[in-house]
């Protein structure tokens, strides 16, 4: 059972302009996610992160926003640059330090 | 910038056959993690080590895979026999004791035919 859950697949946003990936889970443990970005034929790059006590972390042109009673969190990149385009990862992890990944959505970013 | 390491990047092999994937971790990251990410879906968690001593081997298909850090230093995931389903990328990644955030290496692509 997908613990972690990307619904959209991928994702289409003009240069400039801002993007939003979502993502969200079903296990109320969960207290620290990640997002992470994936070029073909490397390994996923570190983003950002949020701890569930928080519910917004931004760093540059990414901000990270955590709605526990929503069980949502979402990436936000402003603007998007065509470097953005990758896919990009979300998981979360609970006590253990066991991350649950996402399925990803893959961002294109169009100039 | 330090960074994890595997090798190979790829590989091609047939059924039944063995295969070794080789990863060095981040120089002081104390927890080691392999992960199997199959194409179009997330990573999935094989193996955890913490030092050399396996935290988390559950998802781990033990009749064929192994996996071993002796040092708590570098590690080697091996597949014997390999089977067509096992394509996948496997990737490696390190975290520094006591922090959550992980470093992934480059992966190696497997590929069985």
């Amino acid at each position: 059972d997908q613990q972690v859950k990307q619904n959209s697949p991928s994702l289409s946003v003009q240069e400039g302009r801002i993007s939003i990936l979502n993502c969200d889970y079903t296990n109320s443990m969960f207290d620290y996610f990640l997002w992470y970005k994936k070029y073909p034929a490397e390994g996923p790059t570190f983003l950002i992160s949020i701890s569930s006590i928080k519910d917004k972390n931004e760093d540059g042109r990414f901000t990270v926003f955590l709605n526990k009673s929503a069980k949502h969190l979402s990436l936000h990149i402003v603007p998007s640059q065509p470097g953005d385009s990758a896919v990009y990862f979300c998981a979360a992890s609970g006590t253990g330090n066991q991350f649950y990944f996402g399925t990803g959505t893959s961002l294109t970013v169009i100039p | 910038e330090a960074e994890v390491a595997q090798s190979p990047r790829y590989k091609i092999t047939e059924k039944s056959q063995a295969v070794a994937f080789w990863c060095d971790p981040i120089s002081g990251h104390a927890t080691l993690y392999w992960y199997r990410q199959i194409l179009g879906q997330g990573p999935e968690l094989l193996v955890q080590f913490q030092d050399e001593s396996v935290v988390d081997d559950s998802q781990l298909p033990k009749d064929r895979f192994s996996a071993e850090r002796l040092k708590g230093v570098d590690s080697t995931l091996k597949i014997q026999p390999a089977e067509l389903g096992d394509s996948a990328m496997y990737l490696c990644a390190s975290s520094p004791r006591y922090q959550e955030t992980q470093y992934f290496g480059p992966g190696t692509r497997l590929l069985v035919l």
